[in-house]
């Protein structure tokens, strides 16, 4: 089974609106990370925000915020107020405690923003 | 301060012949790791190290992929007798440590294409 699953291999947005990315994982950990990270034409990995599996908070960082919901196994990035800038492809992660745990990435999801 | 860097940024090999791939990390990262892009998909977990220790190279696809880290700074990522399906992007990271919470940096990549 897949660890992270991202269903949207596309999504639009006009500039200046808000953007609804998805991520569901599975895990049998009680403690993981969840890992959001841009990678843009350029191609580098660029760290965007992180949500602790016991963090009882959604965690934001500036025009990011992930919606945590642990029960359903849901970690949403959105992205509020979105630029032309934020075209890029967006991959959510997963770290887990058990082992010596490495990321598991998602497959991505391609966002374009359109003036 | 410096991030992690990665040489060359592009590689271009003819089937059969050996490539050396580098990854220089964040000073101070005790851990390494080594990860496959292919075209339109996510990273995919190769190997890491903790210092100059190999902990895992369970993601290593055959025994023509080879990486060390011989005095636990600088890392090589070598391919022999190199495939058409090795063609991809190699990213490296490095983190202070192998927790779940330990974010992980990024290089910008090496692009492999095999002809």
């Amino acid at each position: 089974a897949q660890k992270i699953t991202q269903t949207q291999p596309g999504m639009f947005v006009q500039e200046k609106e808000a953007v609804t990315l998805d991520c569901t994982y599975d895990t049998s950990d009680q403690s993981y990370g969840l890992f959001w990270y841009k990678q843009p034409s350029s191609g580098e990995m660029i760290f965007l925000i992180y949500q602790g599996s016991y963090d009882e908070q959604n965690a934001t960082e500036g025009r990011y915020s992930l919606n945590f919901q642990k029960a359903r196994k849901s970690a949403n990035l959105v992205i509020s107020a979105s630029q032309l800038g934020d075209s890029a492809m967006y991959f959510c992660a997963m770290r887990e405690n058990s082992g010596y745990s490495t990321l598991t990435f998602g497959k991505g999801t391609m966002l374009l923003v359109s003036p | 301060g410096a991030g992690v860097s990665q040489s060359p940024r592009y590689k271009v090999a003819k089937r059969g012949q050996d490539v050396a791939l580098r990854c220089d990390p964040i000073s101070g990262h005790v851990s390494l790791f080594w990860y496959q892009q292919a075209l339109g998909q996510g990273p995919e977990f190769l190997t890491y190290f903790q210092n100059e220790a190999q902990l895992d190279k369970s993601g290593l696809p055959s025994d023509r992929f080879f990486a060390e880290r011989p005095e636990g700074s600088v890392s090589t990522l070598k391919i022999q007798r190199t495939q058409q399906e090795d063609s991809a992007v190699y990213l490296c990271a490095s983190s202070l440590g192998l927790a779940y919470y330990n974010e992980q940096f990024f290089g910008p990549g090496t692009r492999l294409t095999v002809l």
